[in-house]
This record gives C-alpha cells, structure tokens and sequence, in this order.
C-alpha cells in the first residue's frame, strides 16, 4: 500500500537550517509530484508547494521562496525539503504528501515531522 | 494568498447532518472546480476525503458529499457518528500551481 515515511523530529537554533526527508513506499515514485504542507502548533494548514518527483519542476509560496530547497532522489523514492534562516516561526509540523495531478489533491500523506526553532 | 473562511466550530447530535462552508474568492474557490476537502484527527495527518469538490475517493464514507456554489464550497456529513469527530479544512486551486486551505473546522459530535 501507498505510504510515506518521513524523518524524525529536529531541534534547531534560530538561523539554522532544517532538512526533512519523505520516503514514499507502494507505487512508482516518478508518477506523482510531492506536496509539502506546514501546521503550526494549534494552528491550520499551511500550503507551502510542491516539487515533481523527477525534479524538473516545482513552485513554493512566494513567502518562503529563498528560504526552501526541495529535491528528490528517484533512486531511493525520497523527497526532501531543506528549511534555512530558520525563525521562532517557522516551528511545526512538516508533511509531505503524495500531490495526485488528476484529483488535484493529495491523496497519501506522510506522518509528518516536529521542527522546533528555539533557542 | 490569504486562508478560505471557514466557520471555527460546527456540532450536530449522532445521525443528524451538517455542512461545514468554505468561502473563498473568484480567484480561487470561484475559479476554478478543484476544492478538497481533508479530515484530522488529533495528533495525525490529515486525510482527503472530497477532490474536485464532489469526488470521493475510494473507500471514504458515502456520507460526506462535497458541493460548490460562487465563491463557497461546502461539505456535507450526514449521519453523524462520534468518529467523525475531528478538524476539517477545505482547500482550493489558486493559480500558478500554488493552493490554498481554510482556517479549519472543529466538529463536535454532541
């Protein structure tokens, strides 16, 4: 079955960077694009973007753009969004999810990932 | 690209129904025909329940129904039972490949 297994929960210092990685199980990595969302604590979901699997694509909010990288290795079906300038902010849950082009939806996500920024 | 109104909290007694209203602009919700709908339980991820505002994938309740008029899309539960007690966001197609979600529902089975 569709899964996604991410990397687990980091503590950073303000100004650092992060690096999240999202290891997709049961289907071909190269069919789907990749989505990343963010949840503050008690807060909603926050769309961040989407990267395609075979890496030639992608678009992020303008708000974190130069701030994010995103990449994927098809070798090992993983994907991985880096974080820098890390702020007090950026503290959340980070999914990734499996981004179904033809549903226009994401339909598998992972478990998601506590990045914590604190000092 | 601001979040889609979504009303904080709705409740409804066991077997009854309600709808959960997503408003958005006709730059998004009243643009284009491509609102999901996700629900979360406390502590997990979400999970899709409604693409392209009335698809259900396979395997989700025949209970929830999605639908769109102007700028608000809206999920219907119906039969209401204490498992679909949890967080519900709405999220639209907002052009130039990005997207956008709600502010999120808290539903309350009484």
């Amino acid at each position: 079955q569709v899964q996604l297994v991410q990397s687990g929960a980091e503590v950073k210092e303000p100004g650092a960077s992060v690096k999240v990685s999202c290891k997709a199980f049961g289907y071909t990595f190269t069919t789907h694009a990749i989505a990343w969302v963010r949840q503050a604590p008690g807060q909603g979901l926050e769309w961040m973007g989407w990267i395609s699997a075979n890496n030639d694509n992608r678009n992020f909010v303008q708000g974190l753009q130069g701030r994010v990288s995103t990449t994927t290795d098809t070798t090992t079906s993983t994907a991985y969004m880096e974080l820098r300038s890390l702020r007090s902010d950026d503290t959340a849950i980070y999914y990734c999810a499996r981004y179904n082009r033809g549903d226009s939806a994401c339909d598998y996500w992972g478990q998601g990932t506590l990045v914590t920024v604190s000092s | 690209q601001s979040a889609l109104t979504q009303p904080a909290s709705v409740s409804g007694s066991p077997g009854q129904s309600i709808t959960i209203s997503c408003t958005g602009t006709s730059t998004d919700v009243g643009n284009y025909h491509l609102v999901s709908w996700y629900q979360q339980h406390p502590g997990k991820a979400p999970k899709l329940l409604i693409s392209e505002v009335t698809k259900r994938p396979s395997g989700v309740s025949t209970r929830f129904s999605g639908s769109k008029s102007g700028n608000t899309a809206s999920l219907t539960i119906s039969g209401l039972q204490s498992e679909d007690e949890a967080d519900y966001y709405c999220c639209s197609y907002a052009g130039y490949s990005i997207y956008v979600f709600g502010t999120g529902t808290q539903v309350t089975v009484l």
